[in-house]
């Protein structure tokens, strides 16, 4: 049962155009949302996030929307960059206070971003 | 600070043996997680570690076990290697103060032949 789901595994996008990646959850109880970026040989890297009492954070080109009533997210990257090529992984949180058990994350299985020069 | 590191960074074990990975958290981080990345599974949960004590654990067999040092280093062991247990290892840690974001170290590569 994938709770996370990134139902685009790549995306191609030209420079200077807007990114969007989406994702899609299924537990009402995660409370808090990221955005990480993986590239080759490296960690994921956190990026933004979002709490679940709000519905967009923005953070310079990257802009998290959070609708809750349709369990549904998506990152915006604008303008794109071809150093933004990289695998995002979207995440989600459930803490204890919001009836969750524990603090994992859950990911999604990521969307290979590619930006095109 | 230095960031999250983790030892090896590569390593190849035949089926059947036991291998122990390292993870070092960032410094004054006491929680320590471990998580394993598949192509086709993504990134999956496998336990979390806070002042020596296991919290969570993910849905994988008694095979793979982890353990915590009270310096916050951390280790995780998995017995009787299968095929199947070929993935990239990673492991993060987070400050106290915030329950969600995690600090990704570099990961382990383990090669299952």
């Amino acid at each position: 049962d994938q709770q996370v789901k990134q139902n685009s595994p790549s995306l191609s996008v030209q420079e200077g155009r807007i990114s969007i990646l989406n994702c899609d959850y299924t537990n009402s109880m995660f409370d808090y949302f990221l955005w990480y970026k993986k590239y080759p040989a490296e960690g994921p890297t956190f990026l933004i996030s979002i709490s679940s009492i709000k519905d967009k954070n923005e953070d310079g080109r990257f802009t998290v929307f959070l609708n809750k009533s349709a369990k549904h997210l998506s990152l915006h990257i604008v303008p794109s960059q071809p150093g933004d090529s990289a695998v995002y992984f979207c995440a989600a949180h459930a803490s204890p206070d919001s009836g969750g058990s524990n603090y994992k994350l859950t990911f999604g299985k990521g969307t290979l971003l590619t930006v095109n020069p | 600070k230095a960031g999250v590191t983790q030892t090896p960074r590569y390593l190849i074990k035949t089926r059947g043996q036991q291998v122990t990975l390292s993870c070092s958290p960032i410094s004054g981080h006491r929680s320590v997680s471990w998580y394993q990345q598949t192509p086709g599974q993504g990134l999956q949960f496998l336990f979390e570690y806070f002042s020596e004590t296991q919290r969570n654990k993910g849905n994988f067999p008694g095979r793979f076990s982890g353990r915590q040092f009270s310096n916050s280093r951390s280790e995780m062991n998995v017995s009787t290697l299968e095929l199947g247990d070929s993935a990239l290892y990673l492991c993060a840690s987070r400050p106290t103060s915030k329950a969600y974001e995690q600090y990704f170290g570099p990961g382990t590569r383990l090669t299952v032949t």
